[in-house]
């Protein structure tokens, strides 16, 4: 089946610095993928759709200079959180869809705590 | 997306039928009914999806109204594994999660 990969599972990080995060779609092609956030006990929220050699489509009030998007190849987009702040602790979650098939796979997610 | 309805939390009996209920009056005609649950600290996971029909796979089964205002994701011997978050999501382009149920199986 299909399968995505996100890594690393979890970081811990600076306040100040960036930190990049892989999806790779695994054995497909994915031409779009889609970045969630999920703070604890909340559901989770939609903050952008990567777009293979494209820019990424942001969700209403998700800061674009902030949460860069790069979606360089078809099994491969990035999010990477600059300049992180105590704030941006979260669960970040990749997922793409698998061709031909109705579904949209999530990768396990990547714990992010700033400190 | 048109938003769904869902009761916030239901108990149910290990190797039960768990019914989970999910309105969704204002769907438009080609947004399908997706279903996914979320395992604590996990990716969600994808259970099944319709249009108008009914479907049922190894999972489960979804029951679609006529109307297509509202369905029931049937969990058909409930286990402990099943313990999770449900998500009830009317998609046409991208998956917007609302609150969900969480489902508690009890042994």
């Amino acid at each position: 089946g299909a399968v995505v990969s996100q890594h690393p599972s979890w970081v811990i990080c600076k306040s100040g610095t960036s930190v990049k995060i892989e999806c790779r779609s695994l054995d497909f092609q994915a031409t779009t993928m889609f970045w969630y956030r999920q703070f604890p006990k909340q559901s989770l929220m939609l903050m952008a759709t990567s777009n293979e050699g494209s820019k990424a489509t942001y969700e209403q009030g998700v800061e674009k200079d902030k949460f860069l998007i790069n979606h360089a190849s078809l099994t491969l987009s990035t999010l990477t959180v600059t300049s992180a702040h105590p704030e941006d602790s979260s669960f970040y979650i990749c997922s793409a869809k698998f061709p031909g098939q109705g579904s949209y796979t999530f990768g396990s997610g990547t714990r992010l705590t700033v400190v | 997306d048109a938003k769904t309805t869902q009761p916030p939390s239901m108990d149910c009996a290990e190797g039960r039928a768990a019914n989970l209920p999910c309105n969704h009056s204002t769907i438009s005609g080609n947004e399908y009914v997706y279903w996914y649950r979320q395992i604590h600290s996990q990716g969600p996971q994808y259970i099944i999806h319709g249009l108008k029909n009914n479907e049922t796979n190894e999972m489960a089964s979804l029951i679609i109204t006529e109307d297509r205002k509202s369905s029931t994701l049937i969990l058909p011997h409930a286990t402990l594994r099943d313990t999770a978050v449900y998500y009830c999501i009317a998609y046409d382009y991208k998956l917007s999660f609302g609150a969900g149920t969480t489902v508690t199986v009890r042994a």
